[in-house]
């Protein structure tokens, strides 16, 4: 089973809609963390932001707003009034204890936002 | 120059040819990772380094030769690939391989075609 699933594989909007990219994930350990990166065409991923499983608010920052709900193990991310440079591949990613000592930083297959203007 | 930067941006070489990627960053990291990013695939962890010293290898093919002198450079050492190698290779760091705490910063990533 995916560790971490995006069921959207593209969303095409239109400037200035508010989208909603889903992330659900699956993990035994009670302290992990959660990332959401940003690749542009050019191909570097941006990190957008990390949330720890012990923290269930909800953040802002601009027209990016993320949602953790741990009840139902999903950490979407909103971008409100969207712009054409929001287009890009989305992954989300989840960081538990691998073994030991190890930790592994799992990513999501990544969901392609088209944003038309 | 900031952040994590990787040469060469793009690469295309023979099955029987020996390449390198390199990786450097900037950032005062001790730890440095590869990935692979193939297509429709999620991103590998192939290569985690801590202080120099190669933590995880993830059943990576030996074809795949990683190589970290310090904490700021990382090489990946490509020899006799084969077509399914293409990708795009992607370089991270963080301040401590341990991601429970920490953030990983990627570079640009090097376009890797084998012929």
């Amino acid at each position: 089973a995916q560790k971490v699933t995006q069921a959207q594989t593209e969303i095409s909007v239109v400037e200035k809609e508010d989208v909603t990219l889903d992330c659900v994930y699956e993990t035994r350990d009670t302290t992990y963390y959660l990332f959401w990166y940003k690749q542009p065409p050019s191909g570097e991923l941006v990190f957008l932001i990390r949330r720890n499983s012990f923290d269930e608010q909800n953040e802002i920052s601009g027209r990016y707003s993320w949602n953790f709900q741990k009840s139902t193990s999903s950490f979407n991310f909103t971008i409100t009034a969207s712009q054409v440079v929001d287009s890009a591949v989305y992954f989300c990613a989840l960081s538990e204890r691998s073994g030991g000592s190890n930790y592994k930083l799992t990513f999501g297959k990544g969901t392609l936002l088209t944003v038309n203007p | 120059e900031t952040g994590v930067t990787q040469t060469p941006r793009h690469l295309v070489m023979g099955m029987t040819n020996k390449k390198s990627l390199k990786c450097e960053q900037h950032l005062g990291h001790n730890a440095m990772y590869w990935y692979k990013q193939s297509a429709k695939k999620p991103l590998e962890l192939m290569f985690v380094y801590n202080f120099k010293e190669q933590t995880e290898n993830n059943s990576v093919p030996s074809r795949f030769s990683p190589e970290c002198p310090n904490s700021s450079h990382l090489f990946l050492h490509l020899h006799t690939l084969q077509p399914e190698d293409s990708a795009l290779y992607l370089c991270a760091s963080s301040q401590e391989p341990d991601p429970i705490t920490d953030t990983q910063y990627f570079g640009p990533g090097t376009r890797l075609t084998v012929l």
